[in-house]
Parts: structure tokens; C-alpha cells; sequence
């Protein structure tokens, strides 16, 4: 079945560190990719997405993500957290097979200020 | 500024009531939709509705059913809310679906 993995459910940095968040999918096939971030008591909002071209892309906030096909992953990176990314982090694949999009479990950022 | 308004932010509901959650977007989008959110689980598609009076099953559409007699208007309905339906619902719309989703704040809906 297609899924899509993010591995750790919490994390937890102090700031000024790097962060590397993962995320695999489980599709052969043609994807575009998506980082939704959630803040504390905000709605869902798009972070950055891939559809084709440069498998490096970079969004709001200083994050960027890379697509990397042979691995099926697109993980998500910013070299310096600050406190405000607290956050919630969602991975989403779209996969050609039937244009739905499929989210991981989500992953629970905890800056230290 | 584009939006995606939930009718409530919090709801408390009995156990067998029926519940309706109530999503409105100002887009003109076609596509809309309706998913839980639990800890670990990420987000579920419950409904999707890709034109007026038309929907389609998720993936985890037992026990609700969906609305859709307007483009702008989506409604979730809990038929007979049980306590395993306790969760945090998100309204979502986009145009051309799986691209620019723009979600709700969400209804924490409690069912005692």
C-alpha cells in the first residue's frame, strides 16, 4: 500500500542547531511532494512543495527540502531553528496513481529557547 | 485575504447526538475536504467532494456522511457521535486537487 513515513514523531533542539526532518514514501511512480507546518493554535499552511525541475527547494522561514528519487525521500532541513519554529510538520505525497494526497504522521518540533 | 472558515472551534457533543461541522471557502475552489487529525496519525481523508453534490469516500468516511448543495459550502455530519469520534477535524479546499490545499483552523470536537 502507498504510505508515507516520517520518522521521528517528536524532536526536540535547542536553538541555533541544525534540523533534518525525514520523510520516505512508498511509490514507484510519478510524486509531487509537499511540507505542511502547523503552529501552535494556527491552521495547516504549505511550507514548501516539489513538482518537477530542481530536486532542491527552498520555502518560507529559511527551510528547504530535498527530493531525492532513489531514496523516495524528501526531507526537510534548516541549517539554524529559532524558537518560533515550534511547530508540528506534516510531509505529504501526491501520487499519480490517483491524485490523492497521502500525509505521514506528522512530526512535533520543540525549540528550546 | 482567502480563507477557509470552520464554523465552531470547539464543540462538546452526547454520545448518539448528530453533529454537523460546517465549512465554508471564499475561492471559488472545486475541490473539498474533510479529514481527523490524532496524535501519531497525521492527517486522515474522511470525504472529499470534487463538484456540487458530488462526493467520495476516503479513507475512513464509517460513520459520518458529507454535504455538499453549494460550491463554497462542505458539512461534515456525525450521524450518532460516538466517543471514538473525539478528534480535531480540518476543512480543506483547493482547485485542482492534491495542489495548494488551504486549510481551516479546525473544529476540536469532544464527544462525552
Amino acid at each position: 500500500a502507498q504510505s508515507v513515513s516520517q520518522h521521528n514523531h517528536h524532536v526536540i533542539l535547542s536553538e541555533a542547531a541544525s534540523l533534518e526532518l525525514g520523510c520516505n514514501y512508498s511509490y514507484g511512480g510519478t510524486v509531487n511532494l509537499f511540507w505542511y507546518v502547523q503552529y501552535p493554535g494556527q491552521h495547516l499552511q504549505l511550507l514548501l512543495k516539489y513538482f518537477s525541475g530542481d530536486p532542491l527547494v527552498k520555502g518560507i522561514k529559511g527551510f528547504e527540502a530535498e527530493f531525492i528519487k532513489s531514496k523516495f525521500s524528501f526531507n526537510l532541513r534548516k541549517p539554524s531553528v529559532q524558537w518560533s519554529d515550534t511547530a508540528e510538520y506534516f510531509c505529504a505525497v501526491l501520487m499519480d496513481s490517483n491524485y490523492q494526497l497521502i500525509w505521514g504522521a506528522g512530526t512535533k518540533l520543540i525549540i528550546k529557547p | 485575504d482567502v480563507k477557509v472558515t470552520q464554523s465552531s472551534r470547539y464543540l462538546v457533543k452526547r454520545t448518539g447526538e448528530k453533529v454537523f461541522l460546517e465549512c465554508v471557502q471564499d475561492m471559488d475552489h472545486e475541490n473539498m475536504f474533510w479529514y481527523r487529525q490524532d496524535p501519531g496519525l497525521g492527517l486522515r481523508l474522511i470525504y472529499f467532494s470534487y463538484d456540487v453534490k458530488m462526493k467520495e469516500k476516503g479513507d475512513i468516511p464509517e460513520g459520518y456522511s458529507v454535504s455538499r448543495e453549494k460550491k463554497e459550502r462542505f458539512s461534515l455530519i456525525l450521524e450518532s457521535a460516538s466517543t471514538n469520534q473525539t478528534s480535531m477535524y480540518l476543512c480543506a479546499s483547493s482547485q485542482i486537487q492534491g495542489f495548494g490545499y488551504t486549510f481551516g483552523s479546525g473544529t476540536r470536537l469532544t464527544v462525552v
